[in-house]
């Protein structure tokens, strides 16, 4: 079975703290997706990071891709209230069809 | 308009009740892919396709069945629900090369 583990699972920090959630797996994917999703709505693609080691940043979010495309991770700089949410990872495998694997998501809430 | 509308947004039923869960996009793209997502789990694919006279099994389409009707219409149904079927199902659209594209879900409860 692939696997893809979120950590941390549950996260709460007052506004203006650093953070970073993780996502590990022993496959090996052709990319790798994160999520940002809100209740009530579907998940919102924030980035997508294709080669080992890849760092993407958008605004105060830096996306890296581990060396050998088996994990990643996702840190939060200066977190705002805004940024409350749930984080998913996602993999996409090269397996001749298509795969792409969730991550269980880590929840966000960020206090003013 | 939403480019991707899923309907109902909120269904409860019971258990052996058919239920079909629609799904209408404007985005134009070729592939469509329903999903369910439970706490904890993620979300998991439950079938998709390609294009119109594509369809595919996802990892659990146990209990499930699609149909593509058209380019922009994708429906999930299932014949006799059950309880363990209670989760937030979601569609998606993509075309090679552009970025997946999630409806707002539809939340579903099988007593």
């Amino acid at each position: 079975t692939q696997l893809l583990e979120q950590s941390p699972q549950f996260l709460s920090i007052q506004e203006g703290e650093n953070l970073t959630v993780y996502c590990n797996s022993s496959s090996v994917f052709s990319s790798l997706q994160w999520y940002r999703q809100e209740p009530g709505e579907g998940p919102v693609l924030l980035v997508t990071v294709v080669t080992g080691g890849e760092v993407k940043k958008l605004k105060r979010l830096t996306f890296q891709f581990g060396d050998a495309r088996k994990d990643s991770s996702l840190h939060i700089t200066a977190a705002q209230p805004g940024d409350t949410g749930l984080y998913l990872c996602a993999g996409v495998l090269n397996t001749g069809g298509f795969k792409t694997i969730f991550g269980a998501g880590t929840r966000l809430f960020v206090k003013a | 308009d939403a480019d991707v509308t899923q309907t109902p947004r909120n269904r409860i039923t019971k258990t052996g009740k058919r239920i079909m869960l629609e799904c209408s996009q404007t985005k134009g793209h070729d592939r469509m892919y329903w999903y369910r997502q439970d706490p904890g789990l993620g979300l998991r694919l439950i079938y998709y396709s390609f294009d119109v006279k594509d369809i595919n099994k996802g990892e659990i389409s146990d209990g499930y069945s699609v149909s593509r009707q058209a380019q922009a219409k994708f429906s999930l149904s299932l014949e006799s629900a059950i309880p363990n079927q209670t989760a937030l199902y979601f569609c998606a659209t993509s075309d090679p090369g552009t970025d997946p594209f999630f409806g707002p879900g539809t939340r579903l409860t099988v007593l």
